[in-house]
């Protein structure tokens, strides 16, 4: 099945500093989306990118949609601790009357003071 | 704004016991799905539903899974015979349309004793 493959793992930084994030996908998608999870919470949608080469911001947050469609990064500036949580990178995949969305195996991130 | 909800948020089970996991999806919406998510691990795909009938499921969707929107409002997940690896957050999700990005609800926490 399809995989998507996050980097780094896990992160420790400091309360102002910038983070950077990655997503690679073994195939192609046409849509990138990335959510965050709080502990004990859903996943909630911080920015979707539709277009190759796409660059969209949301905020403090930006994401790009790579060249190839296999990949895509997410950046966030100037830390704040209630960045505090997990990130998941996610791909959908429409086929008939469903769609299904594949995620990324998620980058823990945690902030210090 | 609206919102998908679940209920209970925390269920505890008795290994073999059936559960009932339910879901209100947004209003208007069409499609629906449920997500797991094992402790520690990625949110995995379960299945996606639409006009009354599955339209995808995924391996780990086996026979003692099954779905149901009973009224006009609720969409249910039942395990018919809880096993204790079916300890996970399950997560419920709507759209409108096939192709809208994924809103989730906040989960509910199964534990099989």
């Amino acid at each position: 099945g399809q995989q998507l493959n996050q980097s780094p793992q896990s992160m420790f930084i400091q309360e102002g500093e910038d983070v950077s994030m990655n997503c690679t996908s073994s195939s192609i998608f046409n849509t990138w989306l990335w959510y965050k999870q709080d502990p004990g919470e859903g996943p909630v949608l911080l920015i979707a990118l539709y277009k190759a080469g796409e660059l969209t911001s949301n905020g403090r947050l930006t994401a790009q949609f790579g060249i190839t469609r296999k990949d895509s990064f997410l950046n966030i500036s100037a830390s704040i601790p209630s960045d505090v949580g997990i990130y998941f990178c996610a791909g959908p995949r429409f086929t008939g009357t469903a769609s299904k969305l594949t995620f990324g195996t998620g980058t823990r991130l945690q902030v210090t003071l | 704004e609206p919102e998908v909800t679940q209920t209970p948020s925390h269920q505890v089970t008795q290994m073999g016991q059936e559960v009932i996991l339910r879901c209100v999806p947004i209003s208007n919406h069409l499609y629906f799905y449920w997500y797991r998510q094992i402790l520690g691990q990625k949110v995995e795909f379960l299945v996606s539903f639409y006009n009354n009938e599955i339209s995808e499921k995924s391996e780990i969707f086996d026979d003692q899974f099954s779905v149901e929107r009973p009224d006009g409002s609720n969409f249910t997940l039942k395990i018919r015979s809880t096993k204790l690896e079916d300890s996970a957050m399950y997560f419920c999700a709507s759209t409108q349309w096939r192709t809208d990005t994924q809103y989730f609800g906040p989960g509910t926490r199964l534990t099989v004793l």
